[in-house]
């Protein structure tokens, strides 16, 4: 099994950045999935993260670093639209089609 | 392209009753999964279909969850004798190969009374 670990909520402003947050024990890894989740919504694939380092997209970016079983979401230039939920995944090495999800961290942005 | 799609949005039963929750996920993906997300909680895995192979079910919380899919396309999760800790959002999500980014539907959210 996986423990995957992400502070529950975070506020920032408008136009600020915010980061993030977490963390996984795994018997085996095969990849981190930061997912998008709307309040009701489908939750939409944000990033993939194998390697160590960081991987920009845009606005947002994703960092790994495996041997200290960590990775953080930075989300830049913060909109209004910003505020959902944030969702870590682990895939694990023996299935690597089985994700585990941490309970997500929502993000609320103020103006 | 049309995304993956769930039926019904909102499933209001009784204690005890079955429901029948339906998955159509994106047209030529073969990996199928579905989860389930209970109020401030993450998502759990109940069960994956990959092309004709077996099934993964070692993520049903019990016998009375059970699962289908046709001609590897269209998914049906059945929950036999629904209790009130069933009540959550069952989600499916479908991709083009396993281990690549999944897309997920709308989600099935379901009330038990």
């Amino acid at each position: 099994g996986q423990n995957i670990d992400q502070p529950t909520e975070m506020t920032a402003t408008e136009g600020a950045i915010v980061q993030i947050n977490c963390t996984y024990q795994t018997s085996g890894f095969n990849g981190l999935f930061w997912y998008q989740q709307h309040a009701g919504e489908a939750p939409t694939f944000l990033s993939y993260n194998v390697l160590d380092g960081l991987e920009e997209k845009g606005r947002f970016s994703s960092f790994l670093s495996r041997s200290k079983g960590y990775s953080y979401l930075l989300l830049k230039e913060l909109q209004m639209k910003d505020s959902a939920s944030y969702l870590c995944a682990v895939g694990e090495r023996s299935n690597d089609y089985k994700l585990s999800f941490g309970a997500g961290t929502t993000v609320t942005v103020r103006a | 392209g049309a995304g993956v799609s769930q039926s019904p949005s909102n499933k209001v039963t009784e204690k005890g009753k079955d429901v029948e929750l339906r998955c159509d996920p994106i047209s030529g993906h073969t990996a199928l999964y579905w989860y389930r997300q209970s109020l401030g909680q993450g998502l759990e895995f109940l069960i994956y279909f990959q092309g004709n192979s077996a099934p993964d079910k070692s993520g049903l919380p019990s016998d009375r969850f059970s699962a289908e899919r046709t001609g590897g396309s269209v998914s049906t999760l059945t929950i036999q004798r629904t209790q009130q800790e069933d009540s959550a959002v069952y989600l499916c999500a479908s991709s083009q190969v396993s281990g690549n980014e999944q897309f997920f539907g709308p989600g099935t959210r379901l009330t038990v009374l």
